[in-house]
């Protein structure tokens, strides 16, 4: 079965500085696609950054860039300039062709001015 | 373009008593996503339809959970009788199934309390 770890609980990052989540997974399927979600204080779920398995280069939006390892499952997501609205929990979350949605167990962000 | 649209977004109930959930997908998106979510077990898919089909119903906990989507743009979620376990965060996703990465849209999700 496939799972999603993220082994930081809370993390924590000065205004304007650079922070990295991380997320590892594991799947024996080839074809797959990975995505950050963004969870502030208001419950929202909102998608951060998506990644395609089969796409070498490393998916970014702005202040958010992922470093996609295929090999060694690994997707972790990079915050550049850190702003005090990124504060919030990050689930990392795996899917393969089929519909399911799987989620890591979230990295709580704190960001301090 | 409006979101996915949930309501209600806060329901306090009694022990035994039916909760009823609603969710109105993004208009054109063909498949349809519950979400349950605690502090226990995180984020957890109960029950998700294509074209208003269940296609895997899996996680529903119990019995007392029932899912349905009479048509494209309306999904209810209901417990029946509910319990204080049930007490959670419950979250509607849609997609448009068939294009490239099908990104699944969360709703703003509806925060129930079971006393």
């Amino acid at each position: 079965a496939q799972t999603v770890t993220q082994s930081q609980p809370e993390m924590s990052v000065q205004e304007a500085e650079t922070v990295t989540l991380s997320c590892t997974y594991d799947t024996s399927e080839s074809d797959y696609y990975l995505f950050w979600y963004k969870q502030p204080p208001s419950r929202q779920m909102i998608l951060v950054i998506r990644q395609e398995a089969y796409k070498q280069q490393n998916a970014t939006e702005n202040r958010f860039s992922v470093n996609f390892q295929k090999a060694a499952k690994s997707f972790s997501l990079k915050i550049s300039d850190s702003q005090l609205g990124d504060a919030a929990m990050y689930f990392c979350a795996y899917r393969r062709r089929t519909d399911k949605l799987i989620f890591g167990t979230g990295t709580r962000l704190q960001v301090f001015p | 373009d409006a979101g996915v649209i949930q309501s209600p977004r806060h329901e306090v109930t009694e022990m035994g008593q039916e909760v009823t959930l609603r969710c109105k997908p993004i208009s054109g998106h063909n498949s349809l996503f519950w979400y349950r979510q605690t502090m226990m077990r995180g984020l957890e898919l109960l029950i998700y339809f294509n074209n208003n089909v269940p296609i895997d119903d899996s996680g529903m906990p119990e019995d007392r959970f029932s899912a349905k989507m009479p048509n494209a743009s309306f999904s209810t979620l209901k417990i029946q009788p509910s319990e204080p376990r049930d007490s959670a965060v419950y979250f509607c996703a849609s997609r448009f199934r068939g294009s490239g990465t099908d990104t699944q849209y969360f709703g703003p999700g509806t925060r129930l309390t079971v006393l």
